[in-house]
């Protein structure tokens, strides 16, 4: 089942913070995340497993709170190359799943100078 | 290392016709996915492969074939192209060995944009 992303788009000024979240309603093994800019392919950020653990990749960090399902994607102090759509993607119950992830739909970030 | 490269990166297609986009990955990687993008939307699991011989269907099948002779390539079929299949096609790789969290990692090919008329 797809994850759901909120907020759909959010702009920022440079040195400005945002959350992005990723929820699903099924039980997640991993939630990982990747950034896409306009007409490229998407990047690989971080994984997340089940266990509470937070990672960092730069000044962009995340967690993962497998009791809600849900993990949120931080960007503190945000550069002009944060800008993109950023994109959790889920694997579902207890196993890695062939690596068959879900995508939400994307996160719109914009940042302004 | 090349990484996963695509062919072509565009196409316009019409009703009816048929094609084969092609995906090359030179690192190995034992698992191999085809996405697709519709505008504005996130990444939907067509086929995936996970060895050479071995596919499965994903989340949205329908239309499109796979076929997986060797590790490095695993191109997509699409028979009688329908207007719905207008969209930008990625093709995905990982290693898949186990012993660490690395190994969970995708890597994109550039994409093709396919348009159906």
């Amino acid at each position: 089942q797809q994850p759901v992303q909120s907020p759909q788009a959010v702009i920022l000024r440079e040195g400005e913070d945002a959350v992005i979240n990723c929820s699903s309603s099924k039980a997640l093994y991993s939630v990982h995340w990747y950034r896409q800019k306009h007409g490229e392919a998407p990047v690989f950020l971080m994984i997340l497993l089940k266990g509470g653990e937070q990672k960092g990749h730069d000044k962009i960090s995340a967690s993962f709170n497998e009791k809600k399902q849900q993990s949120s994607l931080y960007l503190t102090a945000s550069q002009l190359s944060y800008s993109g759509t950023y994109f959790c993607g889920t694997l579902e119950g207890t196993t890695d799943s062939w690596g068959k992830l879900q995508f939400g739909a994307g996160t719109q970030v914009v940042v302004t100078p | 290392n090349a990484g996963v490269t695509q062919t072509p990166k565009f196409r316009i297609l019409k009703i009816g016709q048929s094609m084969t986009l092609q995906c090359t990955q030179d690192m190995n990687h034992n698992y191999m996915y085809w996405y697709r993008q519709d505008p504005g939307m996130g990444l939907k699991l067509i086929y995936y492969s996970v060895g050479a011989g071995i596919t499965d269907k994903g989340e949205v099948p329908n239309g499109y074939n796979v076929s997986r002779s060797t590790t490095e390539d695993f191109p997509l079929r699409l028979e009688l192209a329908a207007p719905s299949q207008t969209s930008v096609y990625f093709c995905a790789s990982r290693s898949g060995l186990a012993g660490g969290m690395s190994y969970n990692e995708q890597f994109f090919g550039p994409g093709t944009r396919l348009t159906v008329l």
